[in-house]
């Protein structure tokens, strides 16, 4: 298995708090990506980042911040939690990212962000 | 955005059949994905296709990549009760200057006790 660790793996939050999730690869990959999962709507892309300090905005981006200040560690952040963003959030990783052809990305084991 | 229909949504079948699911769109794509995901885990990768036409196994697993690049269908022989799970289709484009990945809803298969 790749080595992604996702923390925390559940959350329950108030809406309107803010929450950040973290995403740990030991692989040195270059592209890290975080995605949310929602039934009916498959895995749409949030932020993704092809390097420290760089990132970029994915199908989805309003109401998420990231940041990578290191190889290993993306971070996805809600700046103030809504309803509409319970959903499972899955980290992904991979050497070539989406930005080359014949891309494969591998998943971390996702969490499950509840806003109440 | 760019629209990548999966069919079935799910699917009950018995232990032994053969299972079909297939990905469509409007849109050309140069590289196709098959992925499964089990019950609180990510998705894991099964088949990768990479030039039109192409068909590739991997154990009882079939995908093809469509003539048309349109296209993709992930077969299944003789189902057993651990390929229960979801199944999503990722097809990968051009669009503007960088690639993308476009994911499938996903197509649930579910085996009849």
């Amino acid at each position: 298995d790749a080595g992604i660790t996702q923390s925390p793996r559940h959350k329950v939050t108030e809406t309107g708090t803010p929450v950040t999730l973290r995403c740990h690869q030991t692989e040195n990959h270059r592209y890290m990506y975080w995605y949310r999962q929602d039934p009916g709507h498959g895995l749409r892309l949030i932020h993704y980042s092809y390097g420290v300090k760089d990132t970029d905005k994915g199908e989805v981006s309003d109401g998420y911040s990231v940041s990578r200040s290191k190889t290993e560690d993306f971070l996805l952040t809600l700046e103030s939690a809504t309803s509409s963003q319970t959903s499972v959030y899955f980290c992904a990783i991979s050497p070539r990212g989406q930005v080359a052809p014949n891309t494969e990305a591998f998943f971390g084991q996702g969490t499950r962000l509840t806003v109440v | 955005g760019q629209q990548l229909n999966q069919s079935p949504q799910s699917m009950f079948i018995q232990e032994g059949e053969d299972v079909s699911m297939n990905c469509t769109s409007s849109s050309i794509f140069n590289t196709w994905l098959w992925y499964k995901q089990d019950p609180g885990e990510g998705p894991v990768l099964l088949i990768a296709l990479y030039k039109a036409g192409e068909l590739t196994s991997n154990g009882r697993l079939t995908a093809q990549f469509g003539i048309t690049r349109k296209d993709s269908f992930l077969n299944i022989s003789a189902s057993i009760p651990s390929d229960v799970g979801i199944y999503f289709c990722a097809g990968q484009l051009l669009y503007g200057s960088n690639y993308q990945l476009i994911w499938g809803a996903g197509t649930k298969l579910i085996i009849k006790p």
